[in-house]
């Protein structure tokens, strides 16, 4: 199976600087590294993914790296804002033919103080 | 778009009861999948359908947890004779082909006394 690490486990950071949250994974055949942000009481939504034909994706404020020689994958959030506050989840997925589901980091809760 | 629909949003059981939860996918998604998420655990896969078809149920405790999706409207998550462990917020996740993006319902909380 899969094994995915997630840290840190708690991140503050000041309103406006940068935040990154890292994740290793075991499994070679993983190709799919979607990043999730859930708020309290609410379910897990989709923010952004990188697929391994990629190193780089950035959308609205979001950037996630992916180093397949390490498998390491990272997000990073620019210019954070309050509203960013919330529990993030990272995961992997090997294969689109056979295996779908899902391998979640054990999460990161944010906490953007002003 | 309604998204994944779950219902009941919450539900109480007495230990030893039957818990039944129930998913709607995205119209059009070929792919479901349950997971589990509690405190301790994380987020946990359980099994996963793909054109109604189960392909993966590693992740399912092998006595008491079954699962269905007699069409491909709706699946089921079945416990039988709950136990306190089994509380956790269950959610159920579409996707269009399976290995795509996933998109999370708004989960079951089963509470088992």
């Amino acid at each position: 199976g899969e094994q995915v690490e997630q840290l840190p486990s708690i991140l503050r950071v000041q309103e406006g600087s940068s935040a990154s949250i890292n994740c290793t994974y075991e499994n070679s055949a993983s190709n799919y590294f979607p990043w999730y942000k859930q708020e309290p009481g609410e379910n897990p939504k989709l923010i952004i993914d990188i697929r391994s034909n990629m190193e780089r994706k950035q959308t609205q404020g979001l950037i996630v790296l992916l180093d397949k020689k390490a498998k390491r994958f990272s997000l990073h959030i620019t210019d954070t804002q309050p509203g960013d506050s919330a529990m993030y989840f990272c995961a992997a997925s090997a294969g689109t033919q056979v295996v779908g589901q899902l391998t979640f980091g054990s999460g990161t809760r944010l906490q953007v103080y002003a | 778009n309604a998204g994944v629909i779950q219902t009941p949003r919450h539900k109480v059981t007495g230990k030893g009861q039957e818990a039944t939860l129930w998913c709607e996918p995205i119209s059009g998604h070929s792919a479901v999948f349950w997971y589990r998420q509690t405190i301790v655990q994380g987020l946990e896969f359980l099994t996963y359908f793909r054109n109604q078809a189960p392909i993966d149920d590693s992740g399912m405790p092998k006595e008491r947890f079954s699962a269905q999706m007699p069409n491909q409207s709706h699946s089921t998550l079945k416990i039988q004779s709950t136990q306190p462990q089994d509380s956790a917020v269950y959610l159920c996740a579409s996707s269009l082909r399976g290995g795509d993006e996933q998109y999370f319902g708004p989960g079951t909380r089963l509470t088992v006394l």
